[in-house]
């Protein structure tokens, strides 16, 4: 079973429509959880960082975790054509992502469209 | 306001060439990281390294090394460059300690292609 799963999509929606991105993990010691965006030919981004379980919001993109269910979810409102890319979670350990065991474990990212 | 930059947007090698691939971070970071980027295979982690002339293998090193001489500055070598090599490259870096020392920070990428 792979650590970090993620729907590798496309997901295509309408402008301004509520678009839910998600992720699965099996590793129950990851603490930390971001999300990082990637547009085409470029490198990703940090988008969202929050710590443990419990929402986190910033503008139209919210960051959920749920620790129990050992999964997490990125929720973007009001998406628009900009907000198209590909977005990939990722997770670790400790609060300082070192190398190796510290590091940060990725899902593969979800391609997302959003149609003007 | 660029922070990690890597040297080349786009290079073209041949076979067999030896190919380095540079990058240079401005942010006192003191961990460095090289990824790939495949279609259908996410992030690779071919190498990192946590301090100067420290380095660490990780899930692909085969093939690649690196250096790194300098805290700012981490190189990826490509020894015999082949076709499967043929990719997009990331830079990383990130800090072991500190506020807001959140995640990675990647680069722009490099995109190679061996012929």
């Amino acid at each position: 079973q792979k650590e970090v799963e993620q729907d590798p999509g496309p997901l295509s929606v309408p402008e301004g429509a509520i678009v839910s991105l998600n992720c699965t993990y099996s590793n129950s010691a990851f603490q930390y959880f971001m999300w990082y965006r990637q547009y085409s030919r470029k490198g990703p981004e940090l988008l969202m960082y929050t710590y443990s379980s419990g929402n986190k919001e910033d503008g139209r993109f919210t960051a959920q975790v749920d620790k129990s269910s050992k999964y997490i979810s990125l929720f973007i409102r009001d998406s628009q054509p900009s907000d198209s890319a590909t977005y990939l979670c990722a997770m670790s350990v400790g609060m300082y992502s070192g190398g190796g065991a510290d590091g940060l474990t990725f899902g593969k990212g979800t391609h997302l469209i959003i149609q003007p | 306001d660029v922070k990690v930059t890597q040297s080349s947007r786009y290079l073209v090698k041949r076979t067999g060439e030896k190919v380095f691939l540079e990058c240079v971070q401005d942010m006192d970071h003191e961990n460095m990281f090289w990824y790939r980027q495949d279609p259908g295979l996410g992030l690779r982690l071919i190498y990192f390294s946590y301090d100067v002339k420290m380095k660490e293998k990780g899930d692909i090193p085969e093939g690649y090394s690196v250096s790194r001489e300098k805290k700012e500055r981490f190189s990826l070598i490509l020894e015999s460059a082949s076709t499967n090599q043929t990719s997009m490259y990331l830079c990383a870096s990130s800090l072991n300690r500190g506020q807001g020392s959140y995640g990675y920070t990647f680069g722009s990428g490099t995109r190679l292609t061996v012929v």
